[in-house]
């Protein structure tokens, strides 16, 4: 069965330290893989993808994100984080068949100032 | 602007009483779909549409109903709501349903739904 998990479900960092948010997932096809952040009272908005070539993933506001298939892996790295990155963070894997997005259970970050 | 756009965004309504939640996206995307996202769970599909007249279930169909008539929109219909369907609701669009590097998925804001 399709799945993905993110490891931890609420991470509180202090301000200047270092991101890791653990995903992994499960899935017979080939895996389009994304990373989503949700701001209080916001939308998703997508931080990066991955589809093909290269496994290490640059996104949007320092975040990238490292492909391992031997681990199913995909994680989510920021190498300082800052109190505006406090959010709920969603790792999905997209099917090319359905469109269909297969969404991990999301992880809380807070980042104390 | 690129933008999926929901009605209404917040509604309090009680068991059985039947509401639409509004869909409608400006980028001429052929799918369309819908999720709901509940503490714990992430997001789960609900359905699915490739393109007009043409929709499928998701993960979460129960209860739950669409229309595709026009490819701009893509209305949740929710016959006859229970409290289990308290939830926030997003819309969601794409260019065509394939995983193309191009292929953006644009979410809408989300429209919180409580039943009671």
């Amino acid at each position: 069965a399709q799945s993905v998990s993110q490891h931890n479900h609420h991470v509180i960092l202090s301000e200047a330290a270092s991101l890791e948010l653990g995903c992994n997932y499960s899935y017979g096809g080939t895996v389009n893989l994304f990373w989503y952040v949700q701001y209080p009272g916001q939308h998703l908005q997508l931080l990066l993808k991955y589809f093909s070539g290269d496994p290490l993933v640059k996104g949007i506001k320092g975040f990238e994100a490292e492909f391992i298939k031997s681990k199913f892996s995909f994680n989510l790295r920021k190498p300082s984080v800052q109190w505006s990155d406090t959010a709920e963070y969603f790792c999905a894997v997209g099917s090319s068949n359905t469109g269909k997005l297969i969404f991990g259970q999301g992880t809380t970050l807070q980042v104390k100032p | 602007e690129a933008q999926v756009t929901q009605n209404p965004r917040y509604l309090i309504t009680v068991t059985g009483k039947k509401l639409t939640v509004t869909c409608s996206q400006n980028m001429n995307h052929e799918y369309m779909s819908w999720y709901r996202q509940d503490p714990g769970l992430g997001l789960r599909q609900i359905y699915y549409s490739m393109n007009v007249e043409v929709t499928d279930k998701g993960d979460v169909p129960e209860g739950y109903k669409v229309s595709r008539k026009e490819k701009r929109n893509f209305p949740l219909i929710l016959e006859s709501p229970s409290p289990n369907q308290t939830s926030l609701y997003f819309c969601a669009s794409s260019k065509t349903v394939t995983g193309a590097v191009e292929n953006t998925i644009y979410f809408g804001e989300g429209s919180w739904l409580t039943v009671v």
